[in-house]
């Protein structure tokens, strides 16, 4: 599965939209883009997941660009509860394969 | 939809006790996976179970540690002789079986600390 850049942590203000960026330049035209978060002392929890076109759900959206080399997740409106490390990570559709996390990015949301 | 579900939330134990960790899948999701995270670490990947079926082990998972799913429903995560590295929080997964692009969904763990 191709690796995963993320920085290591962001700042946002609470009510304004976060966007958290990933950058995956070696994936293949085979590799969806998952997103998950984990707040402290709880598993990781699934956001959105996408394969070349833009993607939203209840809780985020999620924008690839057109090369698949990097895409973005956007918390539209932060709140303190999306204080948590964000996971991007890519894996290989059609298969069963474990995720393969990094270090992700710590975002904190500033009152 | 009551989530994934592990027993127990905490466990604290001495070294070289053997301990054993429960997962409860979402109902009807055929593919269950353990993965282990240390603190400051994203988790890694232990084993993947495909129905009762122990697919896939990682070189993380030594001889002391043992998987199991036998009726394909609930797992059981032991780790015998317990060490001081084992401390960690063991995670849960589960997925659907049909369609391959389905996310995994996460319990909250087991947190294990040896003393």
């Amino acid at each position: 599965d191709a690796k995963t850049t993320q920085p290591t942590s962001m700042d946002c203000a609470e009510g304004r939209a976060a966007n958290l960026p990933c950058n995956h330049s070696t994936i293949s035209g085979n590799e969806y883009v998952y997103w998950y978060r984990q707040i402290h002392s709880q598993g990781p929890q699934y956001i959105i997941h996408g394969l070349k076109n833009n993607e939203t759900n209840e809780m985020a959206s999620l924008i690839i660009t057109e090369d698949r080399k990097s895409s973005t997740l956007i918390l539209p409106h932060a709140t303190l509860r999306d204080t948590a490390v964000y996971y991007c990570i890519v894996r290989v559709t059609g298969s069963a394969r474990q995720l393969t996390f990094g270090s992700g990015t710590q975002l904190t949301v500033l009152p | 939809d009551t989530g994934v579900s592990q027993n127990p939330r905490h466990k604290i134990t001495k070294r070289g006790q053997n301990v054993t960790f429960r997962c409860d899948p979402i109902s009807e999701h055929n593919r269950l996976y353990w993965y282990r995270q240390t603190l400051g670490q994203g988790p890694e990947f232990l084993t993947y179970f495909q129905n009762e079926a122990q697919l896939e082990k990682s070189r993380l998972l030594s001889d002391r540690f043992s998987a199991e799913r036998p009726k394909g429903s609930f797992s059981t995560l032991e780790i015998q002789r317990t060490e001081q590295g084992d401390s960690a929080m063991y995670l849960c997964a589960s997925s659907p079986l049909d369609r391959d692009n389905q996310p995994q969904h996460f319990g909250n763990g087991t947190r294990l600390s040896i003393l």
